[in-house]
């Protein structure tokens, strides 16, 4: 079975570009989460959604993020304009239905540079 | 109070001795406990939950849970070089997992 797939994989890019992650959940699985990974601050949530709803943006550091999920395999998260304190990993991960039984499955992340 | 406490270590044990992880958190209403265990430049994997009171055991791995106490450890028994890595307690909160931020653990040969 394919796991979370993202994309890129890599991405640097200049301060005041756009920048757009994807993902592609596990076939199945009705959670998609969206993470954030620095040294500083460890591994963060910054939004989810159950069956291509937003549940919970409050993790979202401020106007300049957003995520969409258009449907049950896709899902993106947008950074307009970017900044070089938004350099981290970033995680799209999904889980199934059983929200007390919430066991997650990581895609490889995408490593973001901002310059 | 972070929501979910960890020594960040490192921790170094060497080769065969058993490693001992803690991890502490503060919503009493948690329910579901995980250690996820993250290689360098790699994103996090699973390797134990826990949901009940005592000691779940798999494999080299037991996960141990007080929930009066709040208090979740792992323990490797006969620790591998290969165990080097980042271990990450995880507390469900509703819907979603809060993790700590994690305990470097090296295995000395």
């Amino acid at each position: 079975d394919a796991g979370v797939i993202q994309s890129p994989r890599h991405e640097v890019t200049e301060m005041g570009q756009e920048v757009t992650l994807r993902c592609k959940p596990i076939s199945g699985h009705d959670y998609l989460f969206w993470y954030r990974q620095t040294m500083m601050r460890g591994l963060e949530l910054l939004i989810y959604f159950n069956n291509n709803v937003p549940i919970d943006d409050s993790g979202m550091p401020e106007d300049r993020f957003s995520a969409k999920m258009p449907n049950a395999s896709f899902s993106t998260l947008k950074i307009q304009p970017s900044e070089p304190r938004d350099s981290a990993v970033y995680f799209c991960a999904s889980s199934l239905v059983t929200s007390s039984y919430n066991e997650q499955f990581f895609g490889p992340g995408t490593r973001l540079t901002v310059l | 109070q972070k929501e979910v406490e960890q020594n960040s270590g490192p921790l170094s044990v060497p080769e065969g001795a058993i490693a001992s992880l803690n991890c502490t958190y503060s919503d009493r209403v948690s329910q579901s406990f995980f250690w996820y265990r993250q290689y360098s430049g790699k994103s996090p994997e699973l390797i134990m939950s826990i949901y009940s009171n005592g000691d779940k055991e798999d494999g080299r791995f037991t996960a141990q849970l007080n929930k009066a106490s709040q208090y979740v450890s792992l323990l490797i028994r006969d620790s591998q070089p290969s165990d080097s890595a980042t271990y990450l307690c995880a507390v469900n909160r509703d819907d979603k997992i809060i993790f700590g931020k994690g305990t470097r653990l090296h295995i000395l040969p």
